[in-house]
């Protein structure tokens, strides 16, 4: 079983939606989970960081985490095309600063 | 890029050949890492660092090796470089990872 699973997707969303990325994990110790972009030919850029239950909010990206549900989702308000792009979720291993990353969502917005 | 540089940035190789890949960080972080990202895999883990000489192995470390002498630098090695080692590499610094720009290497 993997560590880290996301929708593997397409998503495609229209302009102005909202887009919801979903990410599950195996490792109940894990203790940080991280959202990061990436647009193609690039370096993954990090986005978003959550470290306790609830939500995250940090202009139109919010990131939730549920431990009890081992569940951290992205939600990106107002979608533009600017955020085509392939989202990584990434988590810790216990005890540990490496990270575990799903393979990706790729997100289309469609103007 | 978080100062963070990679060399080189592309690299075409024969198979048996050795190759050694550069990471340097102006933000004196004591973690790196090193990243391989293929189709299919996502980012996989070949060796990290948390500090001058103290390195470790990740996920996929078979066939590579590392070092780390300098704060600045973390070096990946690819004793004989294999077809199946062709991919984009990543190195990574700091406790929420910020990503140089990537190495492609292709290894014919």
């Amino acid at each position: 079983q993997k560590e880290v699973e996301q929708n593997s997707g397409p998503l495609s969303v229209p302009e102005g939606a909202i887009a919801s990325l979903n990410c599950t994990y195996s490792d109940r110790g894990s203790q940080s989970f991280f959202w990061y972009r990436q647009y193609s030919g690039k370096s993954p850029e990090l986005i978003m960081s959550i470290y306790s239950n609830g939500d995250k909010e940090d202009g139109r990206f919010t990131a939730q985490l549920n431990k009890a549900s081992q569940y951290v989702s992205l939600l990106i308000r107002d979608s533009q095309p600017s955020d085509s792009a392939t989202y990584l979720c990434a988590g810790t291993t216990a005890g540990a600063n490496n990270l575990f990353f799903g393979t990706g969502t790729r997100l289309t917005v469609i103007p | 890029d978080a100062g963070i540089t990679q060399s080189p940035r592309h690299k075409v190789t024969e198979t048996g050949t050795p190759v050694t890949l550069r990471c340097h960080q102006t933000e004196n972080h004591r973690y790196m890492y090193w990243y391989r990202q293929d189709p299919g895999h996502g980012l996989r883990l070949i060796h990290y660092s948390y500090g001058v000489k103290d390195t470790d192995k990740g996920e996929v470390s078979d066939g590579y090796s590392v070092s780390r002498s300098k704060t600045e630098d973390f070096l990946l090695t690819l004793e004989s470089a294999t077809s199946s080692q062709t991919s984009v590499y990543f190195c990574a610094i700091g406790n929420e990872q910020f990503f140089g720009p990537g190495t492609r290497l292709t290894v014919l």
